[in-house]
């Protein structure tokens, strides 16, 4: 069964240092998230991709945050400058399209800024 | 904004009894109703959906959902609960205008006692 994959599972990083979260999703799909949770909270929409541009980012996904898809299956997520807040799990997932709107997820990377 | 209330933060039950869990939702417009499942150091695995039809839903695992729009509800019910089962659950919401960033509830932990 087609499924979403993220590596690394778990990234530690210094405090300033960039990072970067990537994801392949489900061949086919179309439009492609990152939503993030940090411990203890809900999980929260950060930016949707779809037909290689940004359609909708939330107030969290600013200047620090880019996506980007460099080949025709890869989708990343870069941090520029992580600060100790960005510590949470973060999670890619993509969809088929409008008709059939249910997002599949991957299964996370655990990101620790020290 | 859309939003989520899942307002019990832990399910008891026993196996073989019935199975609910609650979800309310506010969305402008029409929603795109959804149930996620997540098991320790796993993503968040699609169960089922509500778009549009027939108010009740059927999805995986045997699971299903009763879409009330009078009460903004959005229930999850498995008629038998196996102790597998035990995970934490999550009622995710969009609307249908083309949004496409899901609003999840806070999330609740399902315990099904042998």
């Amino acid at each position: 069964e087609p499924e979403v994959t993220q590596t690394p599972s778990h990234q530690v990083t210094q405090m300033g240092q960039e990072v970067i979260l990537r994801c392949v999703p489900i061949s086919n799909h179309l439009y492609f998230y990152w939503y993030r949770q940090i411990l203890g909270q809900k999980v929260e929409f950060l930016v949707s991709f779809y037909n290689n541009e940004i359609s909708e980012k939330s107030e969290i996904f600013d200047d620090q945050f880019s996506v980007e898809r460099p080949d025709g299956s890869n989708f990343t997520l870069k941090i520029r400058s992580t600060k100790l807040e960005d510590s949470a799990m973060y999670f890619c997932a993509s969809s088929l399209g409008r008709d059939f709107p249910e997002a599949f997820f991957g299964q996370g990377t655990r990101l620790t800024v020290v | 904004a859309q939003s989520v209330a899942q307002p019990e933060d832990q399910v008891n039950v026993a196996e073989g009894n019935p199975l609910t869990v609650k979800c309310t939702y506010s969305v402008s417009g029409n929603p795109y109703l959804f149930w996620y499942v997540q098991y320790p150091n796993r993503g968040l695995q699609f169960l089922l959906k509500y778009i549009t039809g027939d108010n009740l839903v059927k999805g995986s695992y045997g699971f299903e959902a009763e879409f009330n729009k009078s009460q903004t509800s959005f229930h999850l019910k498995k008629p038998s609960a196996l102790v597998s089962d035990s995970a934490l659950y999550f009622c995710a919401v969009r609307d249908n205008r083309g949004n496409n960033r899901l609003a999840f509830g806070k999330g609740n932990q399902v315990v099904v006692i042998p």
